[in-house]
């Protein structure tokens, strides 16, 4: 059964500073991994979507890297903003179907 | 273009009752899944439909059911409430089925006392 873990659950940054958000899944046999960030009570929006066969995407101050067969992601975010905060899911797609398998989030603070 | 929409956004019920909830995809998105997120924890599995047809089941009691109708929408029954149940009810779309990047509603929030 796949399990994802993500660390830390919760992390407070100043304003500007970079932060790394770590992710790691038990199967390597993964279809793709994607990171959401979700505000309070709210549904969640799609930042990076990466296939099994690429290393690492990027979409404006976010980069998302993955070793498959480490098990491993982790998703950078640059001169972080007050905006930033989110809860940040990471989500792997197993070759079977499209069901994804979530970690439980980290928390992110960004102060201002 | 909307994206996905999902109503009720707020719903309370009491246990025993039965409840429905209803998604529309995003237009041209023939995929509909349901998930189900306790209050700190990750989203959960629930089903998977395209094309009118089931394609996916997580690990969740037959209290649960589901349907996709002819234009893509979808309903999620829950029936006899539990207190457990009590969660935030997400609907995601996509074209197809098979890796396909997901697109999720803002969820409807089932309390159930």
């Amino acid at each position: 059964k796949q399990e994802v873990t993500q660390i830390p659950a919760a992390l407070s940054v100043p304003e500007g500073e970079n932060l790394v958000l770590n992710c790691s899944f038990t199967d390597s046999a993964i279809y793709n991994l994607q990171w959401f960030r979700q505000d309070p009570g709210k549904g969640l929006t799609s930042l990076l979507l990466i296939q099994s066969s690429q290393r690492e995407q990027t979409s404006g101050r976010l980069n998302a890297s993955l070793d498959k067969s480490s098990g491993r992601s982790t998703l950078y975010i640059a001169a972080s903003q007050p905006g930033d905060s989110a809860t940040y899911l990471c989500a792997v797609t197993e070759t079977s179907g499209s069901r994804l398998t979530f970690g439980e989030g980290t928390q992110l603070t960004v102060n201002p | 273009d909307a994206g996905v929409t999902q109503s009720p956004t707020h719903l309370i019920k009491t246990r025993g009752q039965h409840v429905t909830l209803r998604c529309s995809p995003i237009s041209g998105h023939k995929s509909v899944s349901w998930y189900q997120q306790v209050l700190g924890q990750g989203p959960q599995f629930i089903f998977q439909y395209y094309e009118k047809e089931e394609r996916g089941r997580g690990n969740f009691p037959d209290r649960f059911s589901a349907r996709q109708f002819p234009n893509y929408s979808s309903e999620l029954n829950v029936n006899a409430l539990l207190l457990g149940d009590s969660a935030l009810y997400l609907c995601a779309s996509s074209r197809r089925v098979g890796g396909e990047k997901l697109f999720f509603g803002s969820g409807t929030q089932l309390s159930v006392l």
